[in-house]
């Protein structure tokens, strides 16, 4: 089957305790991102993955890192969390993006996965 | 920067049409696109817009007029399933960012 998955789905963690979030794709897919979501706020991107060994920062990546080592996987590092961070957090691939802007359902597609409820005290 | 902006909530009655519109800035456009997200769950794709125009999908079709800075996201038939957030999200700025709104949440009564 055809899936982005995290783990752990839930996570409750303190202060400055160092903790990895890790995501997986089996679709082959040459782009990954991770976004946080929170009431109101919609989701916000914190780091995107072109290809292997190829991130970028997104609109919040303060307090995050990320590495692409291999394409199917992007782990997502909080190096010492705040409650700040506390927050759900989710996954995303997609196969590829046109160079253009011809569209087509088949680009900008992209595959959640379940999400991890992180919670700092 | 960016900015997106879609209303907070629209009600509708079983077998009715709504219209979400999502007005967007952004420095660098690359396309539209809509998500659904059932309470609990996972955003799924459910729609794209690259270039201006009327994209459909069974009974869900999606606007873009690039030179308004708009799109809007239509369902048709609506049905109690439809109760959801849905969000518009643009590619934009750099080839992989993207920025989502923050999202319209739909009622469905019976």
């Amino acid at each position: 089957e055809a899936q982005v998955t995290q783990n752990p789905r839930y996570l409750i963690t303190v202060t400055g305790k160092k903790l990895t979030v890790t995501c997986s794709q089996n679709m082959n897919h040459e782009y990954m991102s991770w976004y946080r979501q929170d009431p109101g706020l919609g989701l916000r991107q914190i780091y995107y993955s072109m290809n292997v060994e190829v991130t970028d920062k997104g609109d919040v990546p303060e307090g995050y890192k990320v590495s692409r080592k291999e394409k199917r996987n992007f782990p997502l590092i909080l190096e010492s969390p705040s409650p700040n961070q506390t927050s759900l957090y989710f996954c995303a691939s997609s196969l590829y993006f046109t160079t253009g802007t011809s569209g087509g359902a088949s680009t900008d597609t992209q595959y959640f996965g379940p999400g991890t409820r992180l919670t700092v005290l | 920067g960016q900015s997106l902006e879609q209303p907070s909530e629209v009600t509708a009655v079983e077998g009715a049409i709504v219209q979400i519109n999502c007005t967007y800035q952004t420095s660098g456009f690359y396309g539209l696109s809509w998500y659904q997200q059932h309470d609990g769950g996972a955003p799924t794709f459910l729609s794209y817009n690259g270039l201006d125009g009327l994209e459909e999908t069974g009974r869900f079709s999606s606007f873009l007029s690039r030179s308004d800075s708009y799109g809007y996201l239509l369902l048709q038939e609506l049905q109690m399933k439809d109760s959801a957030s849905y969000f518009c999200a643009v590619r934009g700025g750099s080839w992989g960012k993207f920025q989502f709104g923050a999202g319209t949440q739909v009622v469905v009564t019976p």
